[in-house]
């Protein structure tokens, strides 16, 4: 069955510091990893997109990476600020004959408090 | 949100009566999705569309329905049908034939069954 699953469910960290969150999956054929973030009450906003042969992708203070092998990402988030405060989602995407299928992991929900 | 709207943000429902959820895009995206957001879970695909009138069911079709007549426009009834209709609403747009199939949300409709 194809899942994903977060860790953690929720964290909290004080501003100014850096986290990971992790994303396992099992999902077959694989095609790509996305990561989103969420803001309360709005939709989520793509951050990284990666394939089956990139190991690493940043955007500003996120930095994503892919082990394919072992199935597993994280999402590093560098000198963390408040407005980081959201829900992140590991997002995998399956081939299928009649194109790909989405995968979206339960999110995991970052405080950043000052 | 990128050129996808959704409306209205708020939207209360007596039980027994049919609703219907708005979304609208100016990306030129041929693929548009609905998905459901509930508390501590991952979205779930209702509907999608890669075409004008052509729709395929998601993983939790059963109590809506959906049409889509326009490229820019896919709306979505929930009808009395559905058991448990209070959640969050998501609406996506994406390109189609493309490996990142990158899907852009709009910014939800929360919709809470009186």
């Amino acid at each position: 069955k194809n899942q994903v699953e977060q860790s953690p469910q929720s964290l909290i960290i004080l501003e100014g510091k850096n986290c990971t969150l992790q994303c396992n999956y099992t999902v077959s054929p694989f095609s790509n990893l996305r990561w989103y973030k969420q803001d309360t009450g709005r939709g989520p906003v793509s951050l990284t997109i990666m394939t089956f042969s990139e190991n690493t992708k940043s955007n500003g203070r996120y930095t994503a990476t892919l082990d394919a092998d072992t199935k597993q990402s994280s999402l590093h988030i560098t000198a963390s600020q408040l407005s980081d405060s959201a829900s992140y989602i590991c997002v995998v995407s399956a081939r299928k004959q009649a194109g790909t299928a989405l995968i979206f992991g339960k999110g995991t929900t970052l405080s950043v408090s000052s | 949100d990128g050129g996808i709207t959704q409306s209205p943000k708020y939207l209360f429902r007596k039980e027994g009566q049919n609703v219907t959820l708005s979304c609208e895009q100016n990306l030129n995206h041929d693929a548009m999705y609905w998905y459901r957001q509930d508390p501590g879970q991952g979205l779930r695909l209702i509907y999608y569309s890669q075409i004008v009138n052509d729709f395929q069911k998601g993983d939790i079709a059963e109590g809506y329905s959906v049409s889509r007549e326009k490229k820019e426009s896919f709306p979505l009834t929930v009808t009395s049908a559905q058991k448990n209709p209070t959640a969050f609403y998501l609406c996506a747009s994406s390109i189609v034939g493309n490996d990142y199939n990158e899907q852009f949300f709009g910014p939800g409709t929360r919709l809470t069954v009186l």
